[in-house]
């Protein structure tokens, strides 16, 4: 079974610029998170969805980040424009209900703000 | 709300040595707990999960927790550490709406030879 996958793996840019990360989740997997991880923190949940519908998205800094999960499946994150406090890796996860299910990680994107 | 408190935000050992790794939580019901691992560039891999069942909890890897309410804790063991156990490891709660993971500020693992 393929697992989360994640692209691209590292982004570098400048602040102010405008910058997307693209999720395909586990196929049949209907909950799909988007958690922000800071240099020596815990992951933080920015947005889920189930199926195409947001559930959660209360952590989510809507004036600069928004995401989408066109037809209940991919989905896309993006941030516009970056801050210097945006660095970070943003992690990808899938689970097949919500609640006490297991969350299925992509291994990330690295993002580098200058 | 829950919160996740992981105490020593290092913790290292020697081969063959217990490993334990220290987990505090809060929360207003009976929780659900997790404990997540993370490999250096890798996505998190879930170790093991407490969901009002057992209270110690047997996970992958030889890795196991109690759940003690009377301490709100649920602290991560091993026996006999292995080299390649060296990681982040987080330990998470589910909060009472059972839609959001509230993780703790992670505890990376080193194993010494």
């Amino acid at each position: 079974e393929a697992g989360v996958a994640q692209s691209p793996r590292y982004k570098i840019i400048e602040k102010r610029q405008s910058v997307a990360f693209w999720c395909n989740p586990i196929s049949g997997h209907a909950t799909l998170y988007w958690y922000q991880q800071i240099l020596g923190q815990g992951p933080k949940l920015l947005i889920q969805f189930q199926n195409n519908g947001v559930v959660d998205d209360s952590q989510l800094p809507k004036d600069r980040f928004s995401a989408e999960r066109l037809k209940g499946v991919d989905s896309t994150l993006k941030i516009q424009p970056a801050k210097l406090e945006d660095s970070a890796v943003y992690l990808c996860a899938s689970s097949l209900l919500a609640g006490e299910d297991e969350q299925f990680f992509g291994p990330g994107t690295r993002l580098t703000v200058l | 709300a829950q919160s996740v408190t992981q105490l020593g935000s290092h913790v290292s050992v020697s081969e063959g040595a217990l490993v334990l790794l220290r987990c505090n939580y809060s929360s207003s019901v009976p929780p659900y707990l997790f404990w997540y691992v993370q490999y250096p560039n890798q996505g998190l891999q879930l170790l093991l999960k407490y969901t009002s069942a057992a209270t110690l909890v047997k996970g992958i890897n030889g890795f196991e927790a109690e759940f003690k309410k009377s301490e709100t804790s649920f602290h991560l063991t091993k026996p006999s550490a292995h080299m390649s156990d060296a990681a982040e490891y987080f330990c998470a709660v589910l909060n009472n709406a059972g839609n959001m993971l509230t993780f703790g500020g992670g505890t990376r693992l080193m194993v010494k030879p």
